[in-house]
């Protein structure tokens, strides 16, 4: 079964910082692109980031470039986002989702999503 | 970059046929999308790729009644045969060349 598992959410305050991951398992983690997205309470889909299949091309929305960094290990079959400076507006719902394709240029879509982990930044 | 555009909210009865609308922004009218659901609660789950030419590859155990078409920047989602658990929200999603992009998403009501 394809499954993707996120973890490593929780409550912090802002300014501060916090590491999600992602297990997947049930397909060959290191031929697809991988992609995390939230979702704020109550609100649509918004894409955060993605990585290719070996990590050479990698892509942040305007909201979080250059305070979260995407990466991922092959080996390990786990996807992470590095959240610094983390604001109330990115309390969210996270969800890692992955990529139909390789690369993060052609796609047919992001055709296998986790069940997310919860972002709560708040003082 | 492309933009999205969805209706935010769309009905119809149970066991009718529902047709619900994504339109790409100016100059992203030949752009591939994809259709997600999200039913109440619950993470995202694929539904399918839309062509602009109006070809679909639906996602594994998506039943016959979905079904997708195109008519220039507009991406239709097809639903026949309405039940209860179709009522979720709908969303587009498409990507350019360092971005993904999803529509403000459709919540259907199912009478």
């Amino acid at each position: 079964e394809v499954q993707l598992v996120e973890s490593g959410g929780g409550l912090v305050q802002p300014g501060r910082s916090l590491r999600l991951s992602c297990a997947a398992s049930g397909f060959t983690f290191d031929d697809y692109a991988m992609h995390w997205v939230r979702q704020p309470p109550g609100k649509g889909l918004e894409w955060v980031s993605g990585i290719s299949w070996n990590s050479g091309s990698i892509d942040y929305a305007d909201s979080v470039k250059g305070r979260f960094t995407i990466s991922r290990d092959n080996a390990k079959n786990s996807l992470y986002l590095q959240m610094n400076s983390l604001r109330a507006e990115d309390t969210a719902l996270y969800y890692c989702a992955k990529d139909s394709t390789g690369n993060t240029v052609t796609s047919d879509g992001m055709d296998v999503w986790g069940q997310g982990t919860t972002v709560t930044v708040s003082s | 970059q492309p933009v999205l555009t969805q209706s935010s909210s769309a009905s119809a009865s149970l066991g009718s046929s529902v047709k619900l609308t994504c339109t790409l922004s100016n100059g992203h009218s030949t752009y591939i999308i994809a259709w997600h659901q999200q039913q109440p609660g619950k993470a995202p789950r694929y539904l399918m790729k839309l062509e602009g030419g109006g070809n679909y590859n639906k996602g594994s155990g998506v039943p016959d009644r979905f079904s997708g078409s195109s008519s220039g920047a507009d991406r239709y989602l097809t639903i026949s045969n309405l039940q209860s658990e179709d009522e979720a929200d709908y969303y587009c999603e498409t990507w350019d060349s360092n971005t993904r992009v999803f529509g403000g998403g459709t919540k259907l009501t199912v009478l």
